[in-house]
């Protein structure tokens, strides 16, 4: 079970869109319709805020969308705000029942 | 409101053994799948191992397979997680998790504060 593979940090000024990818293999996210994304702030639990590849929970902002296309999953952030920062997770079911998270990808509001 | 509380960390030498519980509030447990979910200091979230809402299946990461065990008591809205050869790279903070079909699909929809566990000699 090798963990998903995320960018180690992506960045972006307030305003702008980000896109975080989160690559697997056809044996998780290739074969998951079950991809979520967790946000975590310093000394938080993480929240999700993207469940099913790209449905949002009640509350999240509209500005956060997810996608997926073959073996990778993407997460969205418009219209960058100074809260977006944070740690993103993306997470995935495998085709044997288990569950795998990706590295962590750390978002840096310039 | 809805609730997880982990307890049951602490400092453990290596080889030990350890029992993590999970107590929720505000919502029906017996209704929803369960997980653990481990975060080690600095490092990035792993998931660790789920039990199903009337504990009939569970599923582990091959990290801790062989040496943890799941389980519930709904009658006491609590999961738990033995650990047992605990090794120094088990030292993490963690979570419990839970999983709601109807208002989040197939992810961790509500999150406890995490208990801490430190193996070391």
């Amino acid at each position: 079970q090798s963990a998903l593979t995320q960018p180690a940090s992506v960045s972006g000024s307030p305003g702008q869109s980000i896109t975080i990818s989160c690559t697997g293999t056809s044996s998780d996210i290739g074969s998951s319709n079950y991809v979520s994304w967790y946000q975590q702030h310093p000394g938080e639990a993480p929240k999700v805020i993207i469940y099913d590849v790209f449905n949002r929970p009640s509350g999240v902002s509209n500005r956060f969308s997810g996608s997926k296309s073959g073996n990778t999953a993407s997460l969205t952030v418009s219209g960058l705000q100074a809260e977006d920062e944070a740690d993103y997770y993306c997470y995935s079911y495998t085709d044997n029942n288990l569950r795998l998270f990706g590295g962590g990808t750390k978002l840096t509001v310039l | 409101q809805v609730q997880l509380v982990e307890s049951g960390g602490g400092v453990v030498q290596p080889g030990g053994s350890l029992r993590l519980s999970c107590t929720g509030s505000g919502f029906t447990f017996s209704i929803n799948g369960m997980h653990w979910v481990r975060q080690a200091p600095g490092k990035g979230l792993e998931w660790v191992a789920a039990i199903r809402n009337d504990g009939s299946i569970t599923r582990y990461a091959d990290s801790v397979k062989g040496r943890s065990t799941i389980s519930r008591d709904n009658s006491k809205s609590t999961m738990y997680l033995q650990i047992s050869s605990l090794r120094v790279e088990d030292t993490a903070l963690y979570y419990c998790a839970r999983e709601d079909w109807a208002l989040a699909g197939r992810s961790l929809d509500v999150w406890g504060q995490g208990t801490m566990v430190t193996v070391s000699s």
